[in-house]
């Protein structure tokens, strides 16, 4: 257990329906991110969050859309999604952001499958 | 851009042997970090080494070792006395040193699934 908790573990939705992400940490860290990682590719990173602030979107669709409320929670909210987005998502936080060998926590990552 | 490659899909080591997993990387930085993750069924990414390429010297963390060849840009991983414990993926991450990229901000390769036999 690393401190970053993702929920739900599994999700299953329909290209039609709206649902979201959760990924809380306790750690103190200030820097929070969501990755996707697709069978057969390398993991990609999506969005980061720095201090609450967003300070990175890596060419994501419209259809993700991320919240940070707090320095401690993300949330991925998913709408019209196509069949490609099935994939597992994992949240990771840090200390900080700056590019360091700062060690990353991830989560479990939730299993989505778009039907 | 940079990009990293890891050539075995999977390997396989008998319990107790020692196996070494590749990773190769292309960049044009002369500073920058190299890490190994583990992803076990759990599916959570944990990180097994890391590597400045300032550091001549190859990191090592208690049975995990890397063979750093930074001229030849290659980074493997070499586990000793393999566990069944140490059945998982193996990724093989890069990032910059450069402070305006983000911690996060990794170039994962592929993987290589390292299976274990008793």
């Amino acid at each position: 257990e690393t401190g970053v908790t993702q929920t739900p573990r599994h999700l299953v939705m329909g290209m039609t329906n709206k649902k979201s992400l959760k990924c809380e940490q306790h750690l103190g860290h200030n820097a929070m991110y969501w990755y996707k990682q697709s069978a057969k590719k390398p993991l990609e990173l999506m969005f980061v969050y720095n201090f609450k602030e967003q300070t990175e979107n890596n060419s994501v669709p419209s259809r993700f859309s991320p919240e940070c409320p707090n320095s401690s929670h993300l949330f991925l909210h998913l709408h019209t999604l196509q069949p490609e987005d099935s994939a597992l998502y994992l949240c990771a936080s840090s200390l900080g952001t700056v590019a360091t060998n700062e060690k990353l926590f991830f989560g479990s990552g939730t299993q989505l499958s778009v039907l | 851009a940079q990009t990293v490659t890891q050539s075995q899909p999977e390997m396989s080591v008998q319990e107790a042997e020692t196996v070494t997993l590749s990773c190769t990387y292309d960049t044009s930085e002369s500073d920058y970090y190299l890490f190994w993750y583990k992803q076990p069924p759990s599916r959570q990414m944990i990180l097994v080494i890391r590597q400045e390429a300032y550091k001549q010297q190859n990191a090592t963390e208690n049975r995990f070792s890397v063979n750093f060849q930074k001229a030849a840009k290659s980074f493997s991983l070499k586990i000793s006395d393999s566990q069944l414990g140490d059945a998982a993926m193996y990724f093989c991450a890069y990032r910059t040193s450069n402070y305006g990229g983000s911690q996060g901000n990794l170039i994962f390769g592929k993987g290589t699934k390292l299976s274990v036999k008793p």
